[in-house]
Formats: C-alpha cells, structure tokens, sequence
C-alpha cells in the first residue's frame, strides 16, 4: 500500500533561518504532491499544489521541489517567522484520484 | 479560497449516545466530500468519500454503520457516530472539493474534537 514518511517529527529553528522539511513516498507515483499547514486544534490549510512533471514551485517565501525519482519532495520556508510555527502536512493522490492521502506532518517551531 | 464550515467545534457526549456532526461548503457546491479522523500526533485517516445522492465509500476498517454518512445535498454532509464509545474519542475533520475539481486541493472544515466519556 502507499506509504508516506515525513521523517522529522518536529523541527525546532531560529527566526530568519530557512526550514526544510521533508516527505518520501513509497509504493505509488502520485500525479501531484501538495502540502498543508495545520494549527493545533484546527483543520489543515492548503499551502501548495506540485504536479509530476514540475521540479519546483513557489509562493512567497514558501518553495517545493518534487523529485520523482527519489520519490521525495521538499518544503523549504525562508526568512522562517514565529508565525510559521505549525504542524506541516504532506499529502499524495490516493489511487482513487479523488482522496488524499496524508503524512503524519512535521511540527515546526520558529522561535524568536 | 473556498469556506467548508463545521459543527459543532467540539462535543462531549456519554457512551452509548449518537453524535452528529455536520460539514457545508459555504461558497461553492461540494460534490465531493471527505471524512477524516486524526488522533493526537497522527496523520489524518481517511474514512470515506461521499458523493451528493450517493451512499459514501468507506475505507477499509471503517464501520459504515456505526460512522453513517450522508450527503443529502451539495452544500451539506454529516456523519453520526452512532453508539459512541471512548475509543470513538477524536478530531473529526471533514473536506470538501467542487464540481468539475475532481483533483487538487482540498477545503477544510475547522474540525469537531469529539470526547466519548
């Protein structure tokens, strides 16, 4: 079956620095890759949307890159700001094509 | 974006009782909608998809007839826990996508924390 590992549990930086966070696949080649920011207690929010033939996407100081080879995508978060501070989701196409599939997320801390 | 509204936030309920929860889009029609369940630090577990005037899809696992899901129209789906007990006890999240999105990104609602005593 599919499986996603986002491997960092929790991640822990310095305001200003740059955040990576990380997502591998395995057993499925997803059309698309998208990640998601959840706050404690509350529903997850979409971030961003990468398809299987692009290598990179941005939106502000938010970056991914898709690596279909390595089956992995990275989420990049520059100049972090508290504010960041949030859980991080990575989520694939189920062979549905309909539902998402998510990973267990990374809780990333920004502190000042 | 899109606005998929929730409720209740929250509910406590005692064992045995059945809870509802209900899941609108507030802005567009959802002919898709998704049931989700997360434990504390674990990833959201799909339970089912369900489609305006059809019976929902449940995943492997799920019972349908202890989490009935219906989705009476575009704008509105619900799930009843029915006979909750404590290990019921979770985040239910419900998603929403619009017709003629059959892939991309998915709304969410703010989730309702569902507490079985």
């Amino acid at each position: 079956s599919q499986k996603i590992e986002q491997n960092s549990e929790a991640l822990n930086i310095q305001e200003g620095k740059t955040a990576t966070l990380t997502c591998n696949y395995t057993n499925y080649s997803p059309a698309y890759l998208q990640w998601y920011r959840q706050d404690p207690g509350r529903g997850p929010v979409f971030l961003l949307l990468i398809r299987e033939n692009e290598k990179e996407k941005r939106k502000e100081r938010l970056k991914v890159t898709f690596d279909t080879t390595l089956k992995q995508s990275l989420f990049h978060i520059t100049a972090s700001q508290p504010a960041d501070s949030a859980t991080y989701l990575c989520a694939l196409d189920g062979q549905a094509g309909t539902a998402l599939i998510f990973g267990k997320g990374t809780t990333l801390s920004v502190s000042s | 974006g899109a606005v998929v509204s929730q409720h209740p936030s929250w509910v406590i309920c005692k064992s045995g009782t059945s809870v509802k929860i209900e899941c609108r889009s507030l802005d567009f029609q959802a002919t898709t909608m998704f049931w989700y369940r997360q434990f504390p630090k674990q990833s959201l577990m799909l339970m089912a998809t369900s489609n305006e005037g059809s019976k929902a899809t449940y995943e492997q696992g799920v019972e349908k007839d202890k989490f009935l899901i219906n989705h009476a129209s575009l704008t509105l789906s619900t799930l009843t826990v029915t006979s909750a007990h404590p290990e019921d006890s979770s985040f239910y999240i419900c998603s929403a996508r619009g017709r003629g999105q059959a892939t991309g990104e998915l709304f969410f609602g703010e989730g309702s924390r569902l507490t079985v005593l």
